[in-house]
């Protein structure tokens, strides 16, 4: 089955720097590739998503990258903010629809 | 729009006790609902799949008799934790997919329920 693996476990940065997840699928049969922000108590957000037929997507402050050659993908936040405090989580999955696999996610702080 | 509830959001329970969690896709109608654990400070984990009408597919280590699903209509799945134990508290967390809705029939997930059992 699907393997992502999602490096680094945590990530501390000062506000309005930038902030680089980074996230590795096994399958190569994988095509969506959704991330996830997770507040405390409470259920994931999707943030941004890309599909296999993109190698980019951008969102405001927010971006993702894939280089399905090497299988892995990554998410970029620029200009942070303390409320991009969180832990975000990258996913896999072959359909948006479709049974996702998760990485183990990355606690972002970001300090004023 | 794209909006699942569960209810409750958190429950404490005694050891031995079942309890039922709730999952509803409030303005759409969801063909498919996930169900998923999430242990502190872990990330999420699949139990099962439910398709409308049919019995779940559960993953490989997960106990269909004790982690019972029920997904009898398009806009209510639910989890049934019988004989629940401490080992059993976790955040229970579910996804609804819809045909058609959002991107391509993303899914929306729900805020999840915190289970406690003594």
């Amino acid at each position: 089955g699907e393997n992502v693996e999602q490096h680094p476990s945590t990530l501390s940065v000062q506000e309005g720097d930038s902030a680089v997840i980074k996230c590795t699928y096994s399958d190569s049969a994988s095509n969506y590739f959704p991330w996830y922000k997770q507040e405390l108590g409470k259920g994931p957000q999707l943030i941004i998503d890309i599909r296999s037929n993109v190698g980019e997507k951008k969102d405001q402050r927010i971006a993702v990258t894939l280089n399905k050659t090497a299988k892995h993908f990554s998410l970029h936040i620029t200009e942070t903010q303390p409320e991009d405090s969180a832990v975000y989580f990258c996913a896999a999955s072959m359909g948006a629809g479709n049974m996702l696999t998760f990485g183990g996610g990355t606690r972002l702080m970001v300090k004023p | 729009g794209a909006v699942v509830s569960q209810h409750p959001s958190w429950v404490i329970c005694k050891s031995g006790t079942s309890v039922k969690i709730e999952c509803r896709s409030l303005d759409f109608q969801a063909t498919t609902m996930f169900w998923y654990r999430q242990f502190p400070k872990q990330s999420l984990m699949l139990m099962a799949t439910s398709n409308e009408g049919s019995k779940a597919t559960y993953e490989q280590g997960v106990e269909k008799d004790k982690f019972l699903i029920n997904h009898a209509s398009l806009t209510l799945s639910t989890l049934t934790v019988t004989s629940a134990h401490p080992e059993d508290s976790s955040f229970y967390i579910c996804s609804a997919r819809g045909g058609g809705y959002g991107s391509g029939s993303e899914q929306f997930f729900g805020p999840g329920t915190r289970l406690t059992v003594l």
